[in-house]
């Protein structure tokens, strides 16, 4: 049982490139969320998703795309990678709704980007 | 990792003391709140959470109060150790509202 993998650990991008960040969980989770971290200013909400094929905005969802094709996999597009995007980013996955146990969240161990 | 601290309030006390870190909500409408520990260089770690229709919740060396008159939460940390170092963030979640949101954090710094 890995929990939440998030893939690359570390990444740096030249501005206007595109990359994914790949998120999969294997707890049969239906919320999955994608979070950026950046100094002083806690977590911030990107894209959500509260099932497969199901997917919403968040806080700050400009520059980002989401999809989610299967239950397990939540991924993170960058579409033309500029320097405001260098940031922590993590994915994180709850029970959802009716599952007690899991109202708080797992998260992944972070993906850092950098972009120049 | 360290980064994640910058800026941000930080509470410095000795090994051995109880820590209380506070933290204020902004939604009464929330039902549901969390407390996250995070280490330097991973990802948030759940500590404990507690429902709107509690006021006290107690864990492993850890009790969250709730005061829902003031929109307040807390975090005690008993006999604080060196291994509590670390960012601690709340989170609530409105009801009927899918996904939690989360508080700035406060840096937790503890001299052995």
């Amino acid at each position: 049982n890995a929990g939440v993998t998030q893939t690359p650990k570390f990444q740096v991008l030249k501005t206007g490139q595109s990359m994914t960040l790949q998120c999969a969980q294997d707890m049969n989770h239906e919320y999955m969320s994608w979070y950026r971290q950046d100094p002083g200013m806690g977590l911030r909400l990107i894209h959500y998703s509260v099932g497969a094929g199901i997917t919403d905005q968040g806080e700050v969802p400009n520059g980002y795309n989401v999809s989610r094709s299967t239950t397990e996999d939540f991924p993170l597009r960058l579409l033309s990678a500029a320097p405001s995007q260098t940031s922590v980013y993590f994915c994180a996955s709850s029970g959802g709704q009716g599952t007690r146990a899991n109202y708080g969240y797992t998260f992944g161990s972070g993906t850092r980007l950098t972009v120049v | 990792g360290e980064s994640v601290g910058l800026h941000l309030p930080t509470l410095s006390v000795q090994e051995g003391d109880n820590s209380i870190i506070n933290c204020a909500y902004s939604n009464s409408a929330s039902d549901y709140f969390i407390w996250y520990k995070q280490e330097s260089g991973k990802g948030p770690q759940f500590i404990i959470d507690i429902r709107s229709n509690m006021d006290k919740r107690q864990g492993q060396r850890v009790t969250v109060l709730l005061n829902k008159t003031v929109k307040h939460l807390s975090l005690q940390i008993a006999a604080t150790q060196p291994g509590d170092s670390a960012v601690y963030f709340c989170a609530e979640r409105i009801g009927g509202s899918y996904i939690p949101t989360f508080g700035r954090g406060t840096s937790l710094i503890v001299h052995p």
